[in-house]
């Protein structure tokens, strides 16, 4: 078990760039999920995936941001046209769905800055 | 809206005293409450869980409480040391369909052990 690792772990960007984050969940679990977390609040749920499809988004995941998961395997977050406001942790966490009390296990996070 | 109400919002106690953080939540379809531990530049870490069918549940140091009628939870952290210094969430998760491993955080509550 070599844990969830995300790519990179910081990011400075100028606003109006596009970024592009990685998420490599652990290899067995079939449902990774992305969250956000701005600094003083805890993680707010974006997206999930169950091996390949895109199952759910919220209402915060507007449509400048776009996630992926090609093979069922990593996941990659982009944001297009980066805004002030998307400044925050980007974090990735990954479960094996129908594991009683198993916990999503989570990446450090990638952590965006917007100039 | 806010389904899981975490308080305190910070939390200084003493080397060996007890730290007590409060959760309430609103969703009854909730049924898995995971509190995490987050350092500084890291990923949550799951600390410890419970599902509303105990009311208690207790691992080391480390205590949930759990009230399905108030839908109320806490988690008690005995003899603290200067090393539990960190930002702890409260979650829940649960419901009908895919999402139910999808987690709904508190706003964390940031805890300081004086040494």
């Amino acid at each position: 078990d070599t844990g969830v690792s995300q790519d990179p772990r910081h990011k400075i960007t100028k606003r109006g760039q596009n970024v592009t984050f990685r998420c490599d969940p652990i290899s067995e679990h079939n449902r990774l999920y992305w969250y956000r977390q701005t600094l003083g609040q805890g993680p707010e749920f974006l997206t999930y995936f169950q091996n390949e499809a895109q199952l759910e988004k919220s209402r915060l995941l507007s449509d400048r941001f776009s996630a992926e998961r090609p093979k069922g395997s990593f996941s990659t977050l982009e944001i297009q046209r980066t805004e002030q406001g998307d400044s925050a942790m980007y974090l990735c966490a990954s479960i094996l769905s129908g594991t009683r009390d198993q916990p999503q296990h989570f990446g450090d996070g990638t952590r965006l800055s917007i100039l | 809206q806010q389904q899981v109400k975490q308080s305190p919002q910070s939390l200084i106690v003493q080397k060996g005293g007890i730290s007590i953080i409060n959760c309430a939540y609103e969703n009854t379809a909730f049924d898995y409450f995971p509190w995490y531990q987050q350092f500084p530049g890291k990923g949550p870490a799951l600390l410890i869980a419970i599902r509303p069918d105990v009311s208690e549940k207790k691992e080391g140091r480390f205590t949930i409480s759990f009230n399905k009628r108030a839908k109320q939870f806490s988690l008690h952290i005995m003899d603290s040391q200067p090393g539990d210094s960190a930002t702890y969430f409260c979650a829940a998760s649960g419901g009908s369909g895919g999402s139910n491993y999808k987690l709904t955080f508190g706003k964390g509550t940031l805890l300081t052990v004086n040494p």
